[in-house]
């Protein structure tokens, strides 16, 4: 069993739908959670980074920790055809090297 | 601030020829990192380096090499290449403690 775990989709949508992606983990240690946006043919970029458990809103997107489940998601209201993307869960312990474990990532895309 | 800079874009090899992958961070990140990204397979560590003169080996660093002998940049070298290394590689970069990694736009290679 993987670290994290991410089903890859494709999650197919249409605009204006609120879109629910979400990652589990096995290891209790993990402290700092990150959602990564990936456009086709580019490098990831931080979209959302959160501490700990609970919720983070930015805008159209909310991040939710649930430590005692071990599981988080990202949240996606308003959804828009320029959200198509693949988006990939990290997770980071404590202390130490920064050494974040991905989940494979999920492709959405958002049809008009 | 250009960020991470990654060079070639693209590269097609023959089997069995060796090449370079660059890359460059005008951030003064002490962290850099490697990854491969295959379908289905998500962002797999190949090599890190916590610092100038330190580098280690992630989750897949069979058939390739690191060095790091400045901050700025930390080259990945295919020693011999194999069709198993078809991938996009991506570089990315950070400082210990902000939990984020800062990826450049990927280098896509093709092993004949």
């Amino acid at each position: 069993q993987k670290e994290v775990e991410q089903d890859p989709g494709p999650l197919s949508v249409p605009e204006g739908a609120i879109v629910s992606l979400n990652c589990t983990y096995s290891n209790s240690a993990f402290q700092y959670f990150m959602w990564y946006r990936q456009y086709s043919r580019k490098g990831p970029e931080l979209l959302m980074y959160t501490y700990s458990s609970g919720n983070k809103e930015d805008g159209r997107f909310t991040a939710q920790v649930d430590k005692s489940s071990k599981y988080i998601s990202l949240f996606i209201r308003d959804s828009q055809p320029s959200d198509s993307a693949t988006y990939l869960c990290a997770m980071a312990r404590s202390g130490g090297s920064y050494i974040p474990t991905f989940g494979r990532g999920t492709s959405l895309i958002v049809h008009p | 601030n250009a960020g991470v800079t990654q060079t070639p874009k693209f590269q097609v090899l023959k089997t069995g020829q060796s090449m370079t992958l660059q890359c460059a961070q005008d951030m003064n990140h002490e962290y850099m990192s490697w990854y491969r990204q295959d379908p289905g397979m998500g962002l797999r560590l190949i090599h890190y380096s916590v610092g100038a003169g330190i580098t280690d080996q992630g989750e897949v660093p069979n058939g390739y090499n690191v060095s790091r002998s400045t901050t700025e940049d930390f080259p990945l070298r295919l020693l011999s290449a194999a069709p198993s290394q078809t991938s996009v590689y991506f570089c990315a970069s950070s400082n210990p403690g902000a939990n984020v990694l800062t990826f450049g736009a990927g280098s896509r290679l093709t092993v004949l």
